[in-house]
């Protein structure tokens, strides 16, 4: 069956502008993550969904990050007033259940902010 | 605060060399343990996984590793490499929620 998709594959961005990455999991998965994976940093994790459930929102970095999820399924990852700083892959996961499952991941969103 | 450390962060290996890949966590209690590859130009994949049982577990291409309670550690290791092991190595640890270590790139030389 079909993967994580993600959209846009590139994005390149003015500073200061909003830029909204797209996520699409596999179907049927309740969980959703989004990490960030800068060059040499390895994976940040951002936030990720579990069902209906609040979202745990730890990871973002600043309250210039937001995401959503509607329906259960597809989620949105917002930046606002991009910083060059903001410049990374963006990377969507999702999976069957929060704990202990393997997690499937997207192709990822290179963001690059000018 | 809870952490997933990758001792290395670049190996260069020659064909047919051993591979070991350190990583170590600092949660307490039941973990689910994880390693993921990412090569070049590709998703990030599940290599292996270990959830509970016989702390040696066997992954695709070759690749194994063991989980040592005592140590918090969860190393990864092929025997010998090849050409096609050159990628990017992430150990993650699951407890209540998944967290990577920073990654370790391995370069085989042919």
């Amino acid at each position: 069956g079909a993967g994580v998709s993600q959209s846009p594959s590139n994005k390149v961005t003015e500073k200061g502008k909003d830029v909204e990455l797209r996520c699409d999991p596999i179907s049927g998965h309740t969980a959703l993550y989004w990490y960030r994976q800068s060059l040499g940093q390895g994976l940040e994790f951002l936030i990720y969904f579990q069902g209906n459930s609040a979202p745990d929102k730890s990871g973002l970095p600043s309250d210039r990050f937001s995401a959503e999820r509607t329906g259960g399924s597809v989620s949105t990852l917002t930046i606002q007033r991009t910083q060059q700083e903001d410049s990374a892959v963006y990377l969507c996961a999702s999976s069957y259940a929060l704990a202990g499952d393997e997690q499937f991941f997207g192709p990822g969103t290179r963001l690059t902010v000018l | 605060a809870q952490s997933v450390s990758q001792h290395n962060h670049h190996v260069i290996l020659s064909e047919a060399a051993s591979l070991e890949l350190g990583c170590n966590y600092s949660y307490g209690g039941t973990v689910n343990l994880f390693w993921y590859v990412q090569y070049p130009g590709q998703h990030l994949q599940l290599l292996l996984k270990y959830f509970s049982g016989d702390p040696l577990v066997k992954g695709i291409k070759g690749f194994e590793a063991e989980f040592i309670k005592s140590k918090f550690s969860f190393n990864l290791r092929k025997p010998s490499v090849q050409w096609s092991d050159t990628a990017e190595y992430f150990c993650a640890v699951n407890n209540n929620d998944m967290r990577f270590g920073a990654g370790t790139r391995l370069t085989v030389k042919p």
